[in-house]
């Protein structure tokens, strides 16, 4: 069963909102990571956040971190066209490992 | 850095046929790892080595699933023989030391008929 379940599965917004997807896993984590997938494409990491951190921001992305609920979040804040791409959320499960377990995938489209 | 190498991009191939895919990590990463993407199924790790050693590879569906790394720069995923089902789009990634994030390859798409 998949480690991670992200939510919303798809997603449509207009230019210039902000999107926002939800990541749910199920057991302890040492960090928790975020990718982008373009169709047709390679996995590109985006954003880590550890397990010990709560917010952490790379330009417009926004990533949150509740170990309580097992669940992080990731902003996007105005969006654009080349936004549109899927995001997984990717957790590694035990410490000293680099085997990550990666979600299901939110699908964002993003209309111009 | 050109970046996790992967070859072919696109492979076609008839089915009890033997496929192997190849991948170039970053050079200097220890770390690789072979995934498989599906729609049905999303990503699945299929085996990570370390240090050229195949650490974990629980996710290897069958005994027609092989994995090497002979070397630090070269890794193989075999496949004998294909089945339909194994069509996907199968991953290389590579890490370096510490959490910094996987570096993906651009993936070999294989269509088994």
């Amino acid at each position: 069963s998949q480690q991670g379940e992200e939510d919303p599965q798809a997603l449509s917004i207009q230019e210039g909102e902000n999107a926002t997807m939800n990541c749910s896993y199920k057991t302890s984590i040492n960090n928790l990571q975020w990718y982008r997938q373009n169709s047709g494409r390679g996995l590109v990491h985006l954003i880590l956040i550890r397990s010990n951190e709560r917010e952490k921001h790379s330009g417009r992305l926004r990533v949150t971190l509740d170990t309580s609920k097992k669940s992080s979040s990731l902003l996007i804040t105005a969006s654009r066209a080349a936004d549109t791409a899927s995001y997984f959320c990717a957790t590694a499960l035990a410490s000293g490992t680099y085997k990550y377990i990666f979600g299901t995938g939110t699908r964002l489209k993003v209309l111009a | 850095d050109a970046g996790v190498i992967q070859s072919p991009r696109h492979e076609v191939t008839e089915m009890g046929q033997e496929v192997t895919l190849r991948c170039k990590p970053i050079s200097g990463h220890n770390s690789l790892f072979w995934y498989r993407q599906t729609m049905m199924r999303g990503l699945e790790l299929l085996i990570y080595f370390n240090n050229n050693v195949p650490i974990d590879d629980s996710g290897m569906p069958e005994d027609r699933f092989s994995a090497k790394m002979p070397n630090a720069s070269f890794s193989t995923l075999k496949i004998q023989p294909s089945e339909p089902r194994d069509s996907a789009v199968y991953f290389c990634a590579s890490n370096g030391e510490g959490f910094y994030g996987y570096t993906f390859g651009s993936g070999t798409r294989l269509t088994v008929v």
